[in-house]
């Protein structure tokens, strides 16, 4: 089973500051296995990027992703109001599926 | 817009079995591109995938769980169904449904269900 570890476990940030979240894996793969989540209390996790770097429909421009191996990265450039949330990444690379831990973005 | 709804009993006593259905809306669950699965996420805890079934039944589950878990399909309903046994206090979670593609490179979960609370206690 891979293990996803995500850091920080939290991050106090103002709007318009750039946030910058890391997942590591404890096995390499192939970026084409990551994606990541944003979750709102009481809401579903919503998809953001997959395959590492890619968007999902919808999805502004100031997230974008990186990484490949065991370390991958997810950026907000400037934090806006809605963006503070927390985030999971996940690998599908082979089953089980596994999430990470997440990281919690919230308003300094 | 395809939709996923869970629904089910938000309290199961312990040793006994944890039911849950999934509806999905605005879309076919016998599409054969893609799985409908289960994950779950205990309070204060992450994210664990229980396991996903394709429309014609065909299942694979988290080995973690794989002893106590089922999940069936209903195609006539547009549902799809978890049954967890022998429920324990730490089976206590919010489930969720989401829809993954049959293809491995695109894998991940989309769309999900807003989840369901179940507390395990007596």
């Amino acid at each position: 089973e891979i293990v996803l570890t995500q850091s920080p476990g939290s991050l106090s940030l103002s709007p318009g500051e750039r946030a910058s979240l890391s997942c590591r894996a404890s096995q390499t793969f192939s970026s084409t296995y990551l994606a990541w989540y944003q979750q709102k209390p009481g809401q579903a996790p919503r998809l953001l990027i997959y395959g590492a770097s890619s968007r999902a429909t919808g999805i502004p421009d100031r997230f974008s992703g990186s990484g490949s191996g065991t370390d991958f990265t997810l950026t907000i450039s400037r934090l806006e109001p809605e963006d503070f949330a927390v985030y999971y990444c996940q690998q599908y690379y082979n089953s089980p599926f596994t999430f990470g831990p997440g990281t919690k973005v919230d308003i300094k | 817009q395809l939709q996923l709804q869970e629904s089910g009993p938000g309290l199961v006593k312990p040793s006994e079995t944890l039911s849950l259905t999934c509806t999905v809306s605005g879309g076919s669950l016998s599409s054969s591109s893609y799985y409908w699965g289960w994950i779950r996420q205990p309070p204060g805890k992450e994210l664990e995938w229980i396991g996903s079934i394709y429309y014609s039944g065909t299942t694979f589950y988290n080995p973690s769980l794989k002893s106590r878990v089922t999940i069936s399909v209903d195609t006539s309903k547009n549902q799809f169904s978890l049954k967890l046994t022998s429920v324990t206090a730490a089976d206590t979670a919010v489930y969720h449904c989401a829809r993954h593609s049959t293809v491995v490179d695109l894998n991940w979960f989309d769309p999900w269900g807003q989840g369901t609370l179940v507390t395990v206690s007596s």
